[in-house]
């Protein structure tokens, strides 16, 4: 069964980039069968989708914050990340990673992580 | 700006059956916005339950179903249990490969 699992720094300053790195275990990243999502919740609050990486390496990203993001696929290591620029006190939140099936929407998701932006 | 909308709150009996809806701002929704829902309790990561409409997620029982109903999408649960008082979200494509989550739905079993 495919497992994800979030990583990087938990504090982050800001107006600095949040970068968050996904680890697929259990399965191939390289499949033309499922997309890579990143999906955020704030605290307290609903869940919002980032965006996805597909097999070919193409991204798609929320309006919202496809000003400030970037999100890329490394095959070798089995990870997909998120690159988030300009931060502020707003994207404080917890990142989900998780795979898309062939809709695109998330099936198995990564545990969280929590992302503090703060000086 | 499309909004997804769902009930923020709802209440159900233990053992009765509840049905929450995942609707659009603007328009309505059909099989080719492939809802999907989840289940979160506090602290835990989301649980999908249902993706393009009304494919379980394996090892979610069949008292949870997923369907369109008129404009919207719908989950029902039936034989409500006390573990199912958590939160439900739905997540609807909007095109241009764009999803958008709805606000989630508090569900009661009280």
């Amino acid at each position: 069964q495919v497992q994800l699992q979030e990583s990087g720094p938990g504090l982050v300053k800001p107006s600095q980039t949040l970068s968050l790195t996904c680890t697929v275990s259990g399965g191939s990243i390289s499949s033309d069968d499922y997309y890579w999502n990143w999906i955020r919740q704030h605290p307290g609050k609903g869940l919002e989708w980032i965006g996805y990486i597909d097999y070919s390496g193409s991204s798609y990203y929320n309006p919202s914050l496809k000003s400030r993001l970037t999100i890329s696929v490394d095959r070798s290591k089995s990870q997909f990340s998120l690159k988030l620029r300009s931060v502020t006190a707003a994207d404080t939140a917890v990142y989900y990673c998780a795979r898309g099936g062939a809709s695109g929407s998330p099936d198995y998701w990564g545990q969280g992580m929590l992302v503090t932006v703060s000086s | 700006q499309t909004v997804v909308t769902q009930e923020p709150s709802f209440s159900v009996s233990p053992g009765g059956t509840v049905t929450l809806t995942c609707g659009l701002s603007s328009g309505s929704v059909s099989t080719n916005s492939y809802p999907s829902w989840y289940q979160q309790t506090p602290g835990q990561a989301p649980r999908t339950l249902i993706y393009s409409t009304n494919i379980r997620s394996s090892g979610v029982p069949d008292r949870f179903s997923g369907s369109i109903l008129g404009n919207k999408a719908a989950l029902t649960i039936t034989g409500a249990q006390a573990d199912d008082d958590c939160d439900y979200y739905c997540v609807l494509y909007i095109g241009r490969d764009v999803w958008v989550f709805g606000g989630g739905t508090k569900l009661t079993v009280l």
